[in-house]
């Protein structure tokens, strides 16, 4: 039962583009989201989150948008660099307050070409 | 700032053996999960220690178990290992903050063989 799914395995985006990645979950009972990356023999790094109170949130380069009607956030680099090629990780909590656990994607790896 | 520490890096056992994985969290964390990453996969819940007990499980056998001390270190043992256990073991640690989500460490690489 994969509750956070990332559908596209890959992406390759020419440096300087956008770079769009997409998450959906299924589960009503998550109420915040993040985005992490992850870099081959690296643990995850915190990238960018969102409560559910919210349908947007910038940081940098880096934005969340988040449709909580059709269960889906995806994640905008402007514009994509080099250094931008991971794997990236979508994942979601589902309680407030004290530390909880998060559930991941499977993952999607992005490749910015020069 | 050391933040996450895990030990060893990698590992390689046999089938039926028992490893103990350990991990020292972020300066000023005090909460510790652990997770379970397989090949082409996302990282999976194992269970979260908090105050030195175990706060919330994932969907893992009793194999699985773990411990955190007094400085907020914390252990994973895995027995009775099965190939399927070959995995990258992620600790993380956090502080009851979620805005930030949590910090991971860079994972212990368990062959079994």
């Amino acid at each position: 039962d994969q509750q956070v799914k990332q559908n596209s395995p890959s992406l390759s985006v020419q440096e300087g583009r956008i770079s769009i990645l997409n998450c959906d979950y299924t589960n009503s009972m998550f109420d915040y989201f993040l985005w992490y990356k992850k870099y081959p023999a690296e643990g995850p790094t915190f990238l960018i989150s969102i409560s559910s109170i919210k349908d947007k949130n910038e940081d940098g380069r880096f934005t969340v948008f988040l449709n909580k009607s059709a269960k889906h956030l995806s994640l905008h680099i402007v514009p994509s660099q080099p250094g931008d090629s991971a794997v990236y990780f979508c994942a979601a909590m589902g309680r407030s307050g004290t530390a909880s656990k998060l559930t991941f994607g499977t993952g999607t790896r992005l490749q910015v070409t020069l | 700032d050391a933040g996450v520490t895990q030990s060893p890096t990698h590992l390689i056992k046999t089938r039926g053996q028992q490893v103990t994985l350990r991990c020292s969290p972020k300066s000023g964390h005090d909460t510790v999960s652990w997770y379970q990453q397989a090949l082409g996969q996302g990282p999976q819940f194992i269970f979260q220690y908090y105050e030195e007990e175990e706060r919330q499980r994932g969907n893992f056998p009793d194999r699985f178990s773990g411990h955190q001390f007094p400085n907020y270190s914390s252990e994973l043992n895995v027995n009775a290992l099965l190939l399927g256990d070959s995995a990258l073991y992620l600790c993380a640690s956090s502080f009851a903050d979620r805005e930030h989500g949590y910090t991971f460490g860079s994972g212990t690489r368990l062959t079994v063989v």
